[in-house]
């Protein structure tokens, strides 16, 4: 049962233009949500997070978005450059979860010059 | 501020032996996790401390895996006997101010089982 998902294994977008990525949950208790990036042979780092009650989360080039009717969020990151290629995870987690996150797949960005 | 260490990085051993892995969080994380990635797939847990205390262990395949936290500080995974589909990258984070602040994660074991 994959309750966070990502349905695009990868993503090619030119530098300096709108990066997207995309994720959807099927878990209605999630309130926290999180996206990872990771670089080959290195653990996933924290990137940005929103809360549930919140629909945007800024910072610097990455926004994230969260439409909780829909269940989807999504990572804009603007502008897009060479060192954002990387997997990017998205992760869901319940206030009364323990604090575990759930990961999907991941999404392959590269970002071409 | 030294991040989440973790060792051996890399492993190979054939199935049914045994192998264990190490974890040293960042000093003051009461909350250690230890994280599965098999390839292709996203990280999946396998057991949350908090401190030396077992908060969640239920993807945890016990007859096989095991476990611990001493003094809550380091952490030790082993897994006796390994399988073919145990192949994965074994990650630990830590955390202080999850879940909003994210976890901190190590670099990983990558453990192949021939």
């Amino acid at each position: 049962d994959q309750q966070v998902k990502q349905n695009s294994p990868s993503l090619s977008v030119q530098e300096g233009r709108i990066s997207i990525l995309n994720c959807d949950y099927t878990n209605s208790m999630f309130d926290y949500f999180l996206w990872y990036k990771k670089y080959p042979a290195e653990g996933p780092t924290f990137l940005i997070s929103i809360s549930s009650i919140k629909d945007k989360n800024e910072d610097g080039r990455f926004t994230v978005f969260l439409n909780k009717s829909a269940k989807h969020l999504s990572l804009h990151i603007v502008p897009s450059q060479p060192g954002d290629s990387a997997v990017y995870f998205c992760a869901a987690s319940a206030v009364f979860g323990n604090e575990k996150l759930t990961f999907g797949t991941g999404t392959r960005l590269t970002i071409i010059p | 501020e030294a991040g989440v260490a973790q060792s051996p990085r890399y492993k190979i051993i054939e199935k049914r032996q045994s192998v264990a892995f190490w974890c040293n969080p960042i000093s003051g994380h009461a909350t250690l996790y230890w994280y599965q990635q098999i390839l292709g797939q996203g990280p999946k847990l396998l057991i949350q401390f908090q401190n030396n205390g077992v908060v969640d262990d239920s993807q945890l395949p016990k007859d096989r895996f095991s476990a611990e936290r001493l003094k809550g500080v380091d952490s030790t995974l082993k897994i006796q006997p390994a399988k073919l589909e145990d192949s994965a990258v074994y990650l630990c984070a830590s955390s202080l101010a999850a879940p909003l602040g994210g976890y901190t994660f190590g670099s990983g074991t990558r453990l192949t089982v021939v």
